[in-house]
């Protein structure tokens, strides 16, 4: 299996652009999540779906981010307007959506810089 | 907000030394989980510890469940350069998947 594919890898934008960040979870694996990693605030949790159905967004900052899931192998997460504070690293991660134990398989992330 | 903060932040040793990462909260979670993440890569999951007191071993790595499920322990024995990388304990709630991760310990192993 090729794993969490994200595409970019590397993003650089101006302030006020849109921006999409896109995945491609393991097969199989019924849920996804959004993580948005800095030195300041660490690894945060966005938005999590389970079976392409957002069960908790309470984790993404403001309506400028939207992410949507529509279908089991593909998600995108949108940033529109951007902002130099929304610089950092872009995660997602897939598992197999069981609450105990569950093991979450990151992807290698998309490095967002904001100018 | 459930927080872990981990401790120490940056650790710095010789190949071959002993050290212990700790996570600690306020909160109970139903298990938490310790990752490993290299410079340009995701975290991998290294260990999930579910029961109170639990422990388990993976090679030179040992990890502890606290008690009471608030707190969490990772021991390296004889630490390698390979052993190098951000380590993140990371707790699950109830009910969910909802993973809060800890703030990191930055592990640096000097050959």
């Amino acid at each position: 299996d090729a794993g969490v594919i994200q595409s970019p890898r590397h993003e650089v934008t101006e302030m006020g652009q849109e921006v999409t960040l896109r995945c491609k979870p393991i097969s199989g694996h019924n849920s996804l999540f959004w993580y948005r990693q800095t030195m300041m605030r660490g690894l945060e949790l966005l938005i999590y779906f389970n079976n392409n159905v957002p069960i908790d967004d309470s984790g993404m900052p403001e309506d400028r981010f939207s992410a949507k899931m529509p279908n089991a192998s593909f998600s995108t997460l949108k940033i529109q307007p951007s902002e130099p504070r929304d610089s950092a690293v872009y995660f997602c991660a897939s598992s197999l959506g069981q609450v105990t134990s569950n093991e979450q398989f990151f992807g290698p992330g998309t490095r967002l810089t904001v100018l | 907000t459930q927080l872990l903060e981990q401790s120490p932040q940056f650790l710095s040793i010789q190949e071959g030394e002993n050290l212990t990462v700790y996570c600690n909260s306020s909160s109970v979670f139903s298990s938490l989980q310790w990752y490993r993440q290299e410079p340009g890569e995701g975290p991998v999951l290294l260990v999930t510890v579910v029961t109170g007191g639990e422990v388990k071993k993976l090679k030179r790595l040992t990890f502890q469940f606290g008690d009471a499920r608030k707190d969490s322990s990772l021991h390296i024995t004889a630490a390698q350069p390979g052993d190098t990388g951000l380590y993140l304990c990371a707790g699950l709630g109830f009910g969910n998947e909802k993973l809060t991760f800890g703030t990191g310990t930055r592990l640096t192993i000097i050959p």
